[in-house]
């Protein structure tokens, strides 16, 4: 499967844990999109990075919330301490640089804070 | 900064043809974007107009007024598939990222 790979699909934890959302990009892409999605609203832009830079992280928030691309490996989103407000469908995208406009995204992973 | 609107839920019947409108306040404007997305799936890149005018790729067609700030998308010969949350978005930050609409639900009905 050469398309944008996010795992876990489905993550649960507690308030105060730690979330590391990965993902992988499409085959042939190194820039990579991190979106969150709350139920019945669009998608919200968090960080865009490529292999070992943050190149935006306008979109996310100051404290507890990180993003890496490592040279080798997979993008992984990194939430500390998490709170109820985190719950949300958090997306992955990549393109080629080229056409960022066209964005190619993977199935999302469902995190609920309990 | 940059916001979009697009209406909350269309529906039509199957067979049917449907517009989805989508203005937008953008500060620099490279293009309009539409994505598709079924039931909380990964979105899916639908088409993408930089200028004015039709852009027509089998069923679907998007069209852009830049001097209006303004797009639609046109779905024809609507099927049950086309069921969906359809979102317009513009690149911003230096056009790398995406902003989105709100997304507007659409319902087929048989």
């Amino acid at each position: 499967n050469a398309g944008v790979m996010q795992n876990p699909r489905h993550l649960v934890r507690r308030r105060g844990q730690e979330a590391r959302l990965r993902c992988s990009p499409m085959k042939g892409h190194s820039h990579v999109y991190w979106y969150r999605q709350l139920p019945e609203e669009g998608l919200k832009f968090m960080v865009y990075l490529q292999k070992e830079n943050i190149i935006d992280e306008s979109g996310m928030p100051k404290e507890r919330f990180s993003a890496e691309f490592p040279k080798e490996g997979p993008s992984i989103l990194r939430i500390q301490q998490v709170v109820r407000g985190d719950s949300a469908a958090y997306f992955c995208a990549s393109s080629d640089g080229t056409s960022h406009h066209e964005q190619y995204f993977g199935p999302g992973t469902r995190l609920t804070v309990t | 900064g940059q916001s979009l609107e697009q209406p909350s839920e269309v529906t039509a019947v199957e067979g049917a043809i449907v517009q989805i409108n989508c203005t937008y306040q953008t500060s620099g404007f490279y293009g309009l974007s539409w994505y598709q997305q079924h039931d909380g799936g990964a979105p899916t890149f639908l088409s993408y107009n930089a200028l004015d005018g039709l852009e027509e790729t089998g069923r679907f067609s998007s069209f852009l007024s830049r001097s209006d700030s303004y797009g639609y998308l046109l779905l024809q010969e609507l099927q049950m598939k086309d069921s969906a949350s359809y979102f317009c978005a513009v690149p911003s930050g230096s056009a790398r990222q995406l902003t989105f609409g709100s997304g507007t639900q659409l319902t087929v009905l048989p």
